[in-house]
């Protein structure tokens, strides 16, 4: 069976640091991969997916990046993070065909000082 | 694109049935999900429905969709206080793997 991983579970950083999230699919091949951010008002938002090997597509533009290394992990970035950046941060995988459902990770709980 | 409207809250008594209603507005949506998310969790998948169904029911969990008047509902029976969460409709269409979230409605059970 499919599992997702992601790391670390909570993280506190301060301004201006920079930020690695990794996440990692085992199970399935080629899944395509996205990293959300859901703030306290709960809506999900977009950050980055990406259907393969270093191709990462950007949904909203900030001073968070992202890349896939490998064909299972993705990884989200900053060089310096913002007090904006704190959330609750999600990966998820979906199967290469379209219309299949998200599956999700546990999430990473950043706050920002 | 596709919009997806829920309620922000619901609340019902334990052992009551809860609905909890979803809108959406593309009408070629053809897969819908529910989500539940538990306090610092992540969204776990409950049920998904495709577009040519109407009804679809596991255990506690009963789905209703209206195509026509592009409405989602997620029904569950004899609910339980372990039922008490943030649950999030979802809906994508044609050949897009990136599906559209409501902004979630928190169920809160009580004795």
């Amino acid at each position: 069976s499919q599992t997702i991983h992601q790391w670390p579970a909570t993280l506190v950083q301060p301004v201006g640091s920079p930020l690695s999230l990794e996440c990692t699919v085992e199970g399935t091949s080629n899944p395509n991969l996205y990293w959300y951010r859901q703030a306290a008002g709960r809506g999900l938002q977009l950050l980055f997916y990406s259907v393969g090997i270093g191709q990462i597509s950007s949904e909203v533009p900030q001073n968070l990046s992202a890349s896939r290394p490998q064909d299972r992990q993705f990884i989200l970035s900053s060089k310096k993070l913002l007090l904006s950046d704190s959330g609750f941060y999600l990966c998820a995988w979906s199967s290469l065909m379209g219309n299949q459902p998200q599956h999700f990770g546990d999430g990473t709980r950043l706050s920002i000082l | 694109g596709e919009d997806v409207e829920q309620s922000l809250f619901l609340s019902v008594r334990e052992g009551d049935s809860s609905v909890i209603n979803c809108t959406y507005t593309d009408s070629s949506s053809t897969y819908l999900y529910w989500y539940k998310q538990e306090p610092g969790a992540g969204l776990q998948l409950l049920t998904y429905i495709f577009s040519n169904m109407d009804m679809k029911q596991d255990q506690r969990l009963t789905v209703l969709l209206n195509k026509k008047d592009k409405h989602l509902s997620l029904r569950i029976a004899d609910t339980q206080t372990g039922d008490s969460a943030i649950y999030f409709c979802a809906g994508s269409s044609g050949g897009s793997y990136i599906p559209t979230f409501g902004r979630g409605t928190s169920l809160i059970v009580h004795p």
